[in-house]
This record gives C-alpha cells, structure tokens and sequence, in this order.
C-alpha cells in the first residue's frame, strides 16, 4: 500500500498563507489525493482532492507535482479557526480504503 | 454540522456488556462507514456498506459486527470488547462510494472500554 508522510506540526501566522507538505512517493497513477482537517472533538471534514491537475475551492489549493510523488495543501488566508490537524490521504478507483497518514498538526498563530 | 449524526457521543462500557453505536445520514447517500481512530494510529477503515449491502470487511474483529438497515441508518455493535478497543469511533457517508467522492463524517463516538 502507498504511504504518506507528512511534517506532525506546523505554526502559521494569522492572514498568512499556510502551506502543508506531503510526501506520497508510491502512489499509483489512478489513486486520488485527498486532504481532511479534524478540529479536536470533531470529526475529519474534507476539504479538497484532486488526481493530477492542481485543484482550488473556496477552502484552499492543491498543488500535485508533476511526478505525483507529493503535494501541498495552501490556505490561503490562515485564520484561527483553521487551527486542526490536517491529514493527507489517496484512494484509488475502486477502492473504498481511504488511507490517511498521521496527519499535521497546524496551529495559526494570531 | 455535516449531516452526519452519531449517538452516543460517549460512552464507557465495561468487557462483558452489549452495546450498540448509532449512525444517521441525512444526505441521501448510498454508501457508509466505520472508522476507527485510535490515539497513536492513522484512521483506519473497518467496513463500508453501499446500498445497504456490506461492501468491505476489513480483517475486523467479529466482536465488532455491522447492521445496515436501510441507506440512511448504520449500526455497530459491540460485545465482549477488550480495553484496546478504546477509540473514537467514526461514521461517514458518501454519495455512491466511488473513488473520487468526499466522505463526510459524523462527530464520532469515543468509547472507552474498562
């Protein structure tokens, strides 16, 4: 199964922008990546996925490289609210096995 | 609020009790799950249903075991426990449970077993 590694924490400071690296060197070419934040009590919101293209919505930006081996995660604007763990995933077609890392612990700092 | 609703939002039972964990979508999706999410681990899969049929086992333990009555209900219940399965248990739902889909889950149930 392909893995991904991703930094445990991270600090942004407020209205700044808040990039999250995840590394996912042995992902298969029909496997989506995903991104959730879970918020303490709370369960994982989704918040972007996208295959190879770099992909936007009104919650941030997904850059895949070129090789699809990594991508990263860009809030545009933190605010401290954005505070959460932050989790990089991949799902292949025909799979139902979401598989998270560790996730990212990402505090905005005011 | 995600459409996705857990009950209870806690619950402690000791090994030898029955209990049951409800989940409710009120999204109109055909596919849900339960995950497992334990303190140290990544969030771990461990069934899906799709069309009220259970699509994905993965490896559970049979003193975890699934009911889904229809597509908007899914249950889990629970007996003879052990204290490692103290976890915050989460369901999700999804449209069809295709690959390129978003899950949204529920609150999620922090059970603790003594």
């Amino acid at each position: 199964d392909a893995k991904t590694t991703q930094p445990p924490s991270m600090d942004c400071a407020e209205g700044r922008a808040a990039n999250l690296p995840c590394n996912h060197s042995t992902i298969s070419g029909n496997e989506y990546v995903y991104w959730y934040r879970q918020i303490h009590s709370q369960g994982p919101q989704y918040i972007i996925h996208g295959l190879k293209n770099n992909e936007t919505n009104e919650m941030a930006s997904l850059i895949i490289t070129e090789d699809r081996k990594s991508s990263t995660l860009i809030l545009p604007h933190a605010t401290l609210r954005d505070t959460a763990v932050y989790y990089c995933g991949h799902l292949g077609a025909g799979s139902y096995q979401l598989t998270f890392g560790k996730g990212t612990k990402l505090s905005v700092i005011p | 609020e995600t459409g996705v609703t857990q009950t209870p939002r806690h619950l402690v039972m000791g090994m030898t009790n029955k209990k049951s964990l409800k989940c409710e979508q009120h999204l109109g999706h055909n596919a849900m799950y339960w995950y497992k999410q334990s303190a140290k681990k990544p969030l771990e899969l461990m069934f899906v249903y799709s069309l009220e049929e259970r699509v994905e086992n993965n490896s559970v333990p049979s003193r975890f075991s699934p009911e889904c009555p229809n597509s908007s209900h899914l249950f889990l219940h629970l007996h003879t426990l052990q204290p490692e399965d103290s976890a915050l248990y989460l369901c999700a739902s999804s449209q069809d449970g295709a690959s390129n889909e978003k899950l949204f889950f529920g609150s999620g149930t922090q059970l603790s077993v003594l």
